[in-house]
């Protein structure tokens, strides 16, 4: 069965901080990791890693796979307030296959 | 930039009763799925649909459960006798026809109360 274990599950942290959530999994069949940032309602797509080492960024938001060790890092800098949410990794264990989602992390960042 | 919508946004209804909760997938997708989220757990897959028929489902996903996609831009989930365990934030998602993507863009979701 696949599996996905997120870490920690809860974060506080005050504006201005680095924060890194952690993801580690196991799937048969290995295809692509995706994070996504859940605020009220939807999941909204962050990125999708498929290829071991390869930084992705965006604005103040990177993320990196290491499919050796099977896990990976969603790195935000310089936190603000609306970065507030439940950060989700799920992985895709084939192409256009479900996706196994882990348990979220919910970060609050303090003003 | 296209998204996916879902109607109701929240669905109450009593045990035993039939509910169809209704998506609309990103135009130009090929693939689509159901999820659910139970209040404070993960979110879970139940099906995946793709040319007109599933492609693959959960164990969740039993008898009491049904999909369609009844004309070219809707795509519905039927829930035939809802138990009160059924009671969940249903997201529909879609994902385009790249070869190997999994990358599901995920619609706001039905909220589903089952009194």
């Amino acid at each position: 069965e696949d599996k996905v274990v997120q870490s920690p599950l809860s974060l506080v942290v005050h504006e201005g901080d680095t924060v890194t959530l952690n993801c580690s999994y196991e799937v048969t069949n290995f295809r692509s990791l995706l994070w996504y940032k859940q605020e009220k309602k939807a999941p909204t797509f962050l990125f999708m890693l498929t290829s071991s080492g390869i930084e992705k960024k965006s604005g103040r938001l990177s993320s990196i796979l290491d499919k050796k060790e099977l896990f990976s890092i969603l790195n935000i800098t310089a936190t603000q307030t609306g970065d507030s949410a439940i950060y989700l990794c799920a992985v895709g264990g084939g192409a256009n296959s479900k996706l196994t989602f882990g348990k979220g992390i919910t970060l609050s960042v303090r003003p | 930039e296209p998204e996916v919508t879902q109607t109701p946004s929240h669905q109450v209804t009593q045990m035993g009763q039939e509910v169809i909760l209704r998506c609309v997938p990103i135009s130009n997708h090929l693939y689509f799925y159901w999820y659910r989220q139970i209040l404070g757990q993960k979110v879970e897959f139940l099906v995946s649909f793709y040319n007109n028929e599933i492609s693959e489902k959960s164990e969740i996903f039993d008898d009491q459960f049904s999909v369609e996609r009844p004309d070219g831009s809707n795509f519905t989930l039927k829930i035939r006798s809802t138990k009160l365990e059924d009671s969940a934030m249903y997201f529909c998602a879609s994902s385009p026809r790249t070869s190997g993507n999994n990358e599901q863009f995920f619609g706001p979701g039905t909220r589903l109360t089952v009194l």
